[in-house]
């Protein structure tokens, strides 16, 4: 089972910011937060990933809580071609295991 | 350019055939996967490969089989044991750093 639950769905105006959440409780010490979008028919592609402090890249903000058991991504001026399913996984970064990919979060952004 | 190929990108196929697609990188990456998704779904895992030669069922192999005889190469079969092939099928690679690179994926029809 996947070690995260996120929002089935989300709406979001355009131009807007997009947070969207996700619940990793039983998060390990070493076992990293990534975020993937997929958008409609084409494979997933992905996001940004972080441990323990807030990450920034060209695409999105990740912030994780002090305790580790949830993060949000942001989508910080959301636009229409950021409409996608958005997932979030833990896994320890070395480990070449299983990776387990839960129903994700549908964004939809709105004009 | 690196990245991952799969082909074909559509695939017909007439019941109680075997049918194989292709999944090729040329990142270097030791660990790939195979995913199966399902209209509206997430993604669930077939099998997973970490080093040539040697691979791991996921948690829907039945009626799948794979081979890593290459670095490079990851076949996934379908075979006529799989009651229901029709789905988007996604491969992807793991870099060491943890984000999994996925090909555009290739749509099974069982006709």
């Amino acid at each position: 089972d996947a070690k995260t639950t996120q929002p089935p769905s989300m709406d979001c105006a355009e131009g807007r910011a997009a947070n969207l959440p996700c619940n990793h409780s039983t998060i390990s010490g070493n076992e990293y937060v990534y975020w993937y979008r997929q958008i409609h028919s084409q494979g997933p592609q992905y996001i940004i990933h972080g441990l323990k402090n807030n990450e920034t890249n060209e695409m999105a903000s990740l912030i994780i809580t002090e305790d580790r058991k949830s993060s949000t991504l942001i989508l910080p001026h959301a636009t229409l071609r950021d409409t996608a399913v958005y997932y979030c996984i833990v896994r320890v970064v070395t480990s070449y295991d299983k990776v387990i990919f839960g129903p994700g979060t549908s964004l939809s952004v709105i004009p | 350019d690196g990245g991952i190929t799969q082909s074909p990108k559509y695939l017909f196929r007439k019941e109680g055939q075997n049918v194989t697609l292709s999944c090729e990188q040329n990142l270097n990456h030791d660990a790939m996967y195979w995913y199966r998704q399902d209209p509206g779904q997430g993604l669930r895992l077939i099998y997973y490969s970490q080093i040539v030669n040697d691979f791991q069922k996921g948690d829907i192999a039945e009626g799948y089989s794979v081979s890593r005889e290459k670095k490079e190469s990851f076949p996934l079969t379908v075979t006529s044991a799989q009651k229901n092939p029709t789905a988007f099928y996604l491969c992807a690679s793991n870099r060491n750093t943890g984000e999994l690179f996925f090909g555009e994926g290739s749509r099974l029809t069982v006709l």
